[in-house]
């Protein structure tokens, strides 16, 4: 099992660009989030999916959007880039009661 | 919304247990607890998880009180390879978590 996949691993993007992080699980988990962790700092909730088609907005979705089109799927998808945005954002999923899995990260930088 | 108090830091010596408190005296009957750790550079990985009994599994044992206001994660033997910082969070409705600064915990050798 590969478990959660996060692609890619470091970015750089200038302020005003737009990307997608890519997360892919493979272990048939209904539930998915994304967080973001600033230097020094605990995570933050961005968004959360439980189960495909249904997503819903955490501690700080400003900024960001996501969707939810298949099971194994979440991506992430910075709209405009800004220097704030500037963290390691960390994909995750789990069964409805288990702990969750978290992907290795994407390192982002916003220049 | 829930909220968990956890101290700053906590230090242990190398094979000694270590006992990370944790208060969460304003979550719901229904809100499972669980405990993360994040080594250094790395994500996030699940510890264990419990609701009203105490829990073991092979990395660590969780002892929830009674009125369930406070639980403790106990390492039986700490190593340097469980040098991390420790985190206690309530299972929220959609199985969200929301991450506080956690417990940073060093393994003195």
């Amino acid at each position: 099992n590969a478990g959660v996949t996060q692609t890619p691993k470091f970015q750089v993007l200038k302020t005003g660009q737009s990307m997608t992080l890519q997360c892919a699980q493979d272990m048939n988990h209904e539930y998915m989030s994304w967080y973001r962790q600033d230097p020094g700092m605990g995570l933050r909730l961005i968004h959360y999916s439980v189960g495909a088609g249904i997503t819903d907005q955490g501690e700080v979705p400003n900024g960001y959007n996501v969707s939810r089109s298949t099971t194994e799927d979440f991506p992430l998808r910075l709209l405009s880039a800004a220097p704030s945005q500037t963290s390691v954002y960390f994909c995750a999923s789990s069964y409805s009661l288990g702990g969750y899995t978290f992907g290795s990260g994407t390192r982002l930088t916003v220049v | 919304d829930a909220k968990t108090t956890q101290p700053n830091s906590m230090e242990s010596n190398e094979e000694e247990p270590v006992h990370l408190p944790c208060n969460h005296s304003t979550i719901s009957g229904t809100d499972y607890i669980h405990w993360y750790r994040q080594l250094p550079s790395q994500g996030p990985e699940y510890v264990i998880h419990g609701l009203t009994s105490n829990v073991n599994n092979r990395m660590a044992s969780l002892a929830i009180a009674e009125d369930r206001k406070s639980s403790t994660l106990i390492l039986h033997r700490a190593t340097l390879r469980d040098a991390a910082v420790y985190y206690c969070i309530p299972r929220l409705t959609g199985n969200q978590f929301y991450f506080g600064t956690g417990t940073s915990l060093t393994v003195i050798p």
